[in-house]
C-alpha cells in the first residue's frame, strides 16, 4: 500500500518520547493550515488544524504551534506511540478552495 | 457517521483507455474535491466541486475532468491514461466550499496503468 513519496524525510522516535515534526509553508496569504496522518495503504486522517490568528492549538497528545513570522508549522507528539507511526503532512489554505501540501514526514516509532 | 467512500480501490488499465472514479462525501457535506497523490509529486490539487459546480481547478491537463451530482457524490474521469496517470487518486470532502473548511479524505482509489 505504498502511497507517499519514497524519499521523504524520517523521524524516528523511541517509545514514549515526544516527536517534534516540522513544516516550513510557502505562502504568507495562507490563513489556515492542518496536519493530516497517512498509514501505508489509507487517505489521509485529519489531526489538527489551527487559523492564523491562533500561535498554537491543543488536541489530544497532540500540539500544533504557527510562528507566522518565519512561516514555520510544527507538530508536537507526546508520549509517541507505535500507532503513530505513518507519514505527517502539513497542509496550508492561501484564502483559496484548495489545500497545498508539503512533502511529508515518515514518523518512525520504534521499542 | 460513515466517512468519505471511494470506489474502486484498486484499478488496472492501459495505456489509450479512460476510467471514471466515483466518491460519495460524508453525510451532509457539500463540497468534494479531488488530489492525486504521487511519489514524485506528492499530493497535488486537481479540482473542486460544490452545489455541482467545479468552483476550482488545478494544473492537470483536459484529459482529467469530473462532475458532481445533485446528492453530492463525485465522480472524476481520465481519458486517454498515460503511464504517469498511475496514482493515488484521493476524494475529500468538506461541510462547506471556501478556505478555511477542514476537509476529510477517503482511502484513495489507487489506479495503475500498463
Amino acid at each position: 500500500g505504498e502511497s507517499v513519496g519514497l524519499h521523504l524525510p524520517t523521524l524516528s522516535v523511541q517509545e514514549g518520547d515526544n516527536s517534534i515534526i516540522n513544516c516550513a509553508y510557502s505562502n504568507s496569504a495562507s490563513d489556515y493550515f492542518i496536519w493530516y496522518k497517512q498509514e501505508s495503504g489509507k487517505g489521509p486522517q485529519f489531526i489538527i488544524d489551527i487559523r492564523s490568528n491562533m500561535d498554537k492549538r491543543q488536541g489530544q497528545r497532540v500540539t500544533v504551534l504557527l510562528n507566522k513570522t518565519v512561516k514555520h508549522l510544527s507538530l508536537q507528539i507526546a508520549a509517541t506511540q507505535p500507532g503513530d507511526s505513518a507519514v505527517y503532512f502539513c497542509a496550508e489554505n492561501p484564502n483559496t478552495d484548495k489545500l497545498i501540501f508539503g512533502t511529508g514526514t515518515r514518523l518512525q516509532v520504534f521499542p | 457517521k460513515a466517512g468519505v467512500t471511494q470506489t474502486p480501490r484498486y484499478l488496472i488499465k492501459t495505456r489509450g483507455q479512460q476510467v471514471t472514479l466515483s466518491c460519495s462525501p460524508i453525510s451532509g457535506h457539500r463540497s468534494v474535491s479531488w488530489y492525486q497523490q504521487t511519489p514524485g509529486q506528492g499530493l497535488q490539487f486537481l479540482f473542486e466541486y460544490f452545489s455541482e459546480t467545479q468552483r476550482n481547478k488545478g494544473n492537470f491537463p483536459g484529459r482529467f475532468s469530473g462532475r458532481q451530482f445533485s446528492n453530492s457524490r463525485s465522480e472524476m474521469n481520465v481519458s486517454t491514461l498515460e503511464l504517469g496517470d498511475s496514482a493515488l487518486y484521493l476524494c475529500a470532502s468538506s461541510l462547506r466550499q471556501g478556505p478555511g473548511e477542514t476537509q476529510y479524505f477517503g482511502p484513495g482509489t489507487r489506479l495503475l496503468v500498463l
